[in-house]
C-alpha cells in the first residue's frame, strides 16, 4: 500500500473556477502535511503546510486536513492558466517526507 | 540570499563510473534529504540525515552513498553499482523533522 495517494489526473478546470486536489495517506501517526507544485523539469516549490485539522487559507489557496479520514486537500480559487503544473502532496509521520505521485492540473482559458 | 544549491545542473556519466552530486544549504537546517525522480513518477527517498555525522537509508539506497561531515553539506555519490542511475536528483532540507522541506534546483544525471 502506498503511503500517499493522489489522483494522477489530468484534472481540467475552466479559468476562474475552483480546482480541488485530493490526497489520502496511510500512516495515522502523520503529523505534518504539505502541498508542493512542480513545473516540468523543475524542482518542487512549497505552496502550503498544514499541521492541524481544519482549513488553512493563503491567498487563493486553501488547504484542508481531516486526520480522522486521513485525507488532505488543496483548493485553488480563481484558477489561472499559470496554475497548471503538477501538484504534489507530502506527508511527514516524524522523520521523513512521503510524496504522492502528483496530480496534473490544466486550467483552460 | 538563503537557499539550497545543487551542482552541477546537468551531469553525464559513463557506465562504470562513480559520480558525486553536490548539495549545499545556508538555511541552518538540521535535516537534509536526497530524492530521485523518474519521468512521470513521484519522489523516492534515497538517504536522509537529521544531524551531522549521522544518516539513514531511504527506500532506494542501494548503489548510492552519502556523507554529512558538515551541517551545510550533504553530497550524494552514485556508484557503479547503481544499475539505472539516469534520473532527476533532488536535494532538500528542513529545519527540523516535521517542518516543511525546501528543494534545490536539481541535478539531471544521464548515463552515456
Amino acid at each position: 500500500q502506498k503511503e500517499v495517494e493522489q489522483n494522477s489526473g489530468p484534472l481540467s478546470v475552466p479559468e476562474g473556477a475552483i480546482a480541488s486536489l485530493n490526497c489520502t495517506y496511510s500512516d495515522r501517526g502523520s503529523q505534518s502535511f504539505f502541498w508542493y507544485r512542480q513545473y516540468s523539469g523543475k524542482s518542487p516549490e512549497l505552496i502550503m503546510s498544514i499541521y492541524s485539522n481544519g482549513d488553512k487559507e493563503d491567498g487563493r489557496f486553501t488547504a484542508q486536513l481531516n486526520k480522522a479520514s486521513q485525507y488532505v486537500s488543496l483548493l485553488i480559487r480563481d484558477s489561472q492558466p499559470s496554475d497548471s503544473p503538477t501538484y504534489l502532496c507530502a506527508v511527514n509521520p516524524g522523520n521523513q517526507f512521503y510524496f504522492g505521485t502528483g496530480t496534473s492540473l490544466t486550467v483552460i482559458p | 540570499d538563503g537557499g539550497i544549491t545543487q551542482s552541477p545542473k546537468y551531469l553525464f556519466r559513463k557506465e562504470g563510473q562513480n559520480v558525486t552530486l553536490s548539495c549545499e544549504q545556508n538555511l541552518n537546517h538540521d535535516a537534509m534529504y536526497w530524492y530521485r525522480q523518474d519521468p512521470g513518477q513521484g519522489l523516492r527517498l534515497i538517504y536522509y540525515s537529521q544531524i551531522v555525522n549521522d544518516f539513514q537509508k531511504g527506500d532506494i539506497a542501494e548503489g548510492y552513498s552519502v556523507s554529512r561531515e558538515k551541517k551545510e553539506s550533504f553530497p550524494l555519490t552514485v556508484t557503479s553499482a547503481q544499475k539505472n542511475p539516469t534520473a532527476f536528483y533532488l536535494c532538500a532540507s528542513s529545519l527540523r523533522d516535521l517542518t516543511e522541506a525546501f528543494f534545490g534546483q536539481g541535478t539531471r544525471l544521464t548515463v552515456v
